[in-house]
């Protein structure tokens, strides 16, 4: 079945340092691919998506490139700031007749100042 | 627009006790569904509904009950709680469900002793 796998955190960096996130995906058609972040106390929202190939996504800074010959959506940032100290997760949804969203596992960012 | 409302924040119950999760939305979506959030797995699908009447189990939907009376409504019902449904429950809601952005509830959080 579908599934996303990525990179394990923790990940801490310096403000102003660069982010890479990992992401990889399977799917057995043509998803759709998200980037979901969650602040502490809160719930998931949405920081970018593409759907389809070569799409770029971009959302405050952040942006990620869906590679269909590398099953591959990582998230990157130039410049991280404090504020962006959160959880991410990477996710697809099947675009051929499913309604179900596969989440992946999540990764903490911590920013230091 | 409100968004998307959970009810309660916390709960503590006792293994066998029942409980409805209250999940409100009024954006006039017509895709709703519930996930539980466990530490290290991200966030797993229990049931999810496309409209009115319409519901349908995910991954992991043993143990829990819904319905889909009205299109604003979708609660979760914990029939008999266990302490493996110790976790935290998210409700979601899109337009479609098809590629869409979901937009999250704040949570709840739920002990099971």
């Amino acid at each position: 079945g579908d599934s996303v796998t990525q990179m394990e955190g923790p990940v801490t960096l310096s403000e102003e340092a660069f982010l890479t996130i990992n992401c990889t995906y399977t799917a057995t058609g043509y998803p759709s691919l998200f980037w979901y972040v969650q602040y502490p106390g809160e719930g998931l929202q949405l920081l970018l998506k593409a759907t389809k190939a070569d799409d770029k996504g971009s959302n405050k800074g952040f942006e990620a490139t869906y590679r269909k010959e590398t099953t591959s959506f990582h998230l990157e940032k130039g410049s991280v700031q404090v504020s962006d100290s959160a959880v991410y997760f990477c996710a697809l949804s099947d675009n051929t007749g499913g309604f179900k969203t596969i989440f992946g596992a999540g990764t903490r960012l911590f920013v230091k100042a | 627009n409100a968004g998307v409302t959970q009810t309660p924040k916390f709960q503590v119950l006792k293994t066998g006790q029942s409980m409805t999760l209250q999940c409100a939305q009024d954006m006039n979506h017509e895709y709703m569904s519930w996930y539980r959030q466990d530490p290290g797995m991200g966030l797993r699908l229990i049931h999810y509904s496309v409209g009115a009447g319409i519901t349908d189990q995910g991954e992991v939907p043993n143990g829990y009950n819904v319905s889909r009376s009205t299109t604003e409504d979708f609660p979760l019902r914990l029939l008999s709680a266990a302490p493996s449904q110790t976790s935290v429950y998210f409700c979601a809601s899109s337009r479609t469900g098809r590629i869409d952005t979901q937009y999250f509830g704040p949570g709840t959080r739920l002990t099971v002793l």
